[in-house]
């Protein structure tokens, strides 16, 4: 079964809206990282937070992780066309050697 | 750097013919991943290796897949026979990996394998 769950599976937006999505996994994380996947591309790192940390900031970019709930959220704020893609969350279960990533959330920026 | 380098991107074959996919990593990086994505399953770890040894191949499809790792700057994922169930796009990532803190991994472009 996923570690990581989206949600939700599919959003979309106005640009200049902020755009929220979460993630929610069932077991301990030593991490827990997000990705974004353009249509046609690999997948680029945008954030990672440890388990002993609660918020982090990157650019308009803002990631919680909520470790009593088991779920991190990913914020963007002041969204723009070129923000459509795909966004996962993927976790480091502890004592894993793997990183397992959730399904995605497909984000549609609409100009 | 040039990021992590896959070739082919793409890839058409019949069922039944024997594919190789290959994966430069990142230099100075100690693993390397792959991975399947598709819509119905969405990314799947395949085999992961730390240091060129292979830790956890649990992923593998079945016999028919296969991975090397002969040096630190190269990597090979081979499928002999082919089948159309194969039919995804293949990732190949690299990371540094120390003790029980994973960093963030470094995707290559993918190869899409269509198998006929």
């Amino acid at each position: 079964s996923q570690q990581g769950e989206e949600d939700p599976q599919a959003l979309s937006i106005q640009e200049g809206e902020n755009a929220t999505m979460n993630c929610s996994y069932k077991t301990s994380i030593n991490n827990l990282q997000w990705y974004r996947q353009n249509s046609g591309r690999g997948l680029v790192h945008l954030i990672l937070i440890r388990s002993n940390e609660r918020e982090k900031h990157s650019g308009r970019l803002r990631v919680t992780l909520d470790t009593s709930k088991k779920s991190s959220s990913l914020l963007i704020t002041a969204s723009r066309a070129a923000d459509t893609a795909s966004y996962f969350c993927a976790t480091l279960t502890q004592g894993a050697q793997k990183l397992v990533f959730g399904q995605g959330t497909r984000l549609t920026i609409n100009p | 750097d040039a990021g992590v380098i896959q070739s082919p991107r793409h890839e058409v074959t019949e069922m039944g013919q024997e594919v190789t996919l290959r994966c430069k990593p990142i230099s100075g990086h100690n693993s390397l991943f792959w991975y399947r994505q598709t819509m119905m399953r969405g990314l799947e770890l395949l085999i992961y290796f730390n240091n060129n040894v292979p830790i956890d191949d649990s992923g593998m499809p079945e016999d028919r897949f296969s991975a090397k790792m002969p040096n630190a700057s190269f990597s090979t994922l081979k499928i002999q026979p082919s089948e159309p169930r194969d039919s995804a796009v293949y990732f190949c990532a690299s990371s540094s990996v120390g003790g029980a803190w994973w960093n963030e991994q470094f995707f290559g472009p993918g190869t899409r394998l269509t198998v006929l």
